[in-house]
Order: structure tokens, then C-alpha cells, then sequence
């Protein structure tokens, strides 16, 4: 089930189980987002990227979902494996200034996921 | 994909003194780089973004006499925690950025202790 901590909400599933990892951005003017996850003390690892031109995309096990209405993003992870195990971010591209690359990334509070073997 | 570097990767200083951590993009020109906090179960916060060869652009409430951070080539940044206290301890993360996909590349993360 899922549970929010002190600061982290916490995902356990089973393994082999699907997981569904949920995020609100904030800016409705966001044009890119993309999914991290972050192992513990390691830097984000990049796992899958959305435009806002669109609404699904599929990767290998992992599909992302934008709903730009309700400002909602979320994360499916398919038949979670323990190496699962991690923190996940929603991160949204903002635009910062016009120009070109003038933008910058904003990262939500993030998910901990916990496979349970 | 690209790779980020960081070093150290862990460093513990004494109240007082400074530190610095060093970022390398070995396999591309980061015209831009950018510089996060991250305290234990708490998100990414940006502190600074900095363009090669300009001053960095600090995030509100980031003190930049107290963060310094030069990009003085485009495969090196550096931030310097200038007198370190206690509650500077976190996890550093800078990330890179080159002129065209655009994408963002994470370094593994420094870890700062401060006694």
C-alpha cells in the first residue's frame, strides 16, 4: 500500500506486482517531463521522458502517463523486480527566460518504492 | 549516454574551514551546469545554474559568498562551501547540460560532512 512519511511517501509492492508511482507538477506551462529514480546515495538515473504533446509513452517495463487538465503525471513500472527498489522524482522542465536552453529542471518530493521479494 | 563525475565522492571538513567538489563532463561541452542540495529523504533543491565563462545565477535563499561556484571551462565546475558549518552537511549533486539535445546528465552525488 501506499503511505506518507515524514517527508517521503513510501510504495511497497509485491514482486512481480505492477507499481504506479504518482506526481502533481505545478506549471502548467511545463512542456517536458521526465521520470528519475535514485538509489541511495547515488545521483538521478534518467528513466523515461514525456513531452507534453503527448499523453502515454512506453519503455521497457516502464510506461509514463501525462494528464495535462489535471496536472498529473504518473509512473508504471511493470512486473517490479527488487532492483526496483529506489526513489522515484517526477521532474518538470520550466522555462526560465526566452532563448535558447533557458530553462530548467524542478524536481517533485519524490516516491520510495520498496519490492518486497 | 553522457557521464558527469564528481570528486570527491565523500569528504568530511571541520566547522569553519572549506571544501570543494569538483564536477567534469567527460564526454561533452556542458555549456551549462547546475549545482542541487539534497537533504536525507527530502527532494533535489537547485541552488545555482551557470553558464561557461559567466557568473552562476543562485536560487533564492542560496548565499553566493557562501557557495561559490565557477564553470570556468566547458567540461568543469566547481562549488566551494566556504566556511562550512554543521547544517551545510547534505548531498551535492551537480548535473550538465550540453547546446543541443538539451538533455540533463546527473553526477553521482558528493556527500559533505560537516563536524
Amino acid at each position: 500500500g501506499e503511505s506518507v512519511g515524514l517527508h517521503l511517501p513510501t510504495l511497497s509492492v509485491q514482486e512481480g506486482d505492477n507499481s504506479i508511482i504518482n506526481c502533481a507538477y505545478s506549471n502548467s506551462a511545463s512542456d517536458y517531463f521526465i521520470w528519475y529514480k535514485q538509489e541511495s546515495g547515488k545521483g538521478p538515473q534518467f528513466i523515461i521522458d514525456i513531452r507534453s504533446n503527448m499523453d502515454k509513452r512506453q519503455g521497457q517495463r516502464v510506461t509514463v502517463l501525462l494528464n495535462k487538465t489535471v496536472k498529473h503525471l504518473s509512473l508504471q513500472i511493470a512486473a517490479t523486480q527488487p532492483g526496483d527498489s529506489a526513489v522515484y522524482f517526477c521532474a518538470e522542465n520550466r522555462v526560465v527566460y526566452s532563448g535558447a536552453g533557458s530553462y530548467q529542471l524542478t524536481f517533485g518530493k519524490g516516491t520510495k518504492l520498496s519490492v518486497i521479494p | 549516454g553522457a557521464v558527469v563525475s564528481q570528486h570527491p565522492s565523500r569528504v568530511i571538513c571541520k566547522s569553519g574551514t572549506s571544501v570543494k567538489i569538483e564536477c567534469r563532463s567527460l564526454d561533452f561541452q556542458a555549456t551549462t551546469m547546475f549545482w542541487y542540495r539534497q537533504f536525507p529523504k527530502q527532494s533535489l533543491m537547485l541552488m545555482a545554474t551557470s553558464n561557461e565563462g559567466s557568473k552562476a545565477t543562485y536560487e533564492q535563499g542560496v548565499e553566493k559568498d557562501k557557495f561559490l561556484i565557477n564553470h570556468a571551462s566547458l567540461t568543469l565546475s566547481t562549488l566551494t562551501v566556504t566556511s562550512a558549518h554543521p547544517e551545510d552537511s547534505s548531498f551535492y549533486i551537480c548535473s550538465a547540460r550540453g547546446n543541443w539535445p538539451y538533455e540533463q546528465y546527473f553526477g553521482p552525488g558528493t556527500r559533505l560532512t560537516v563536524t
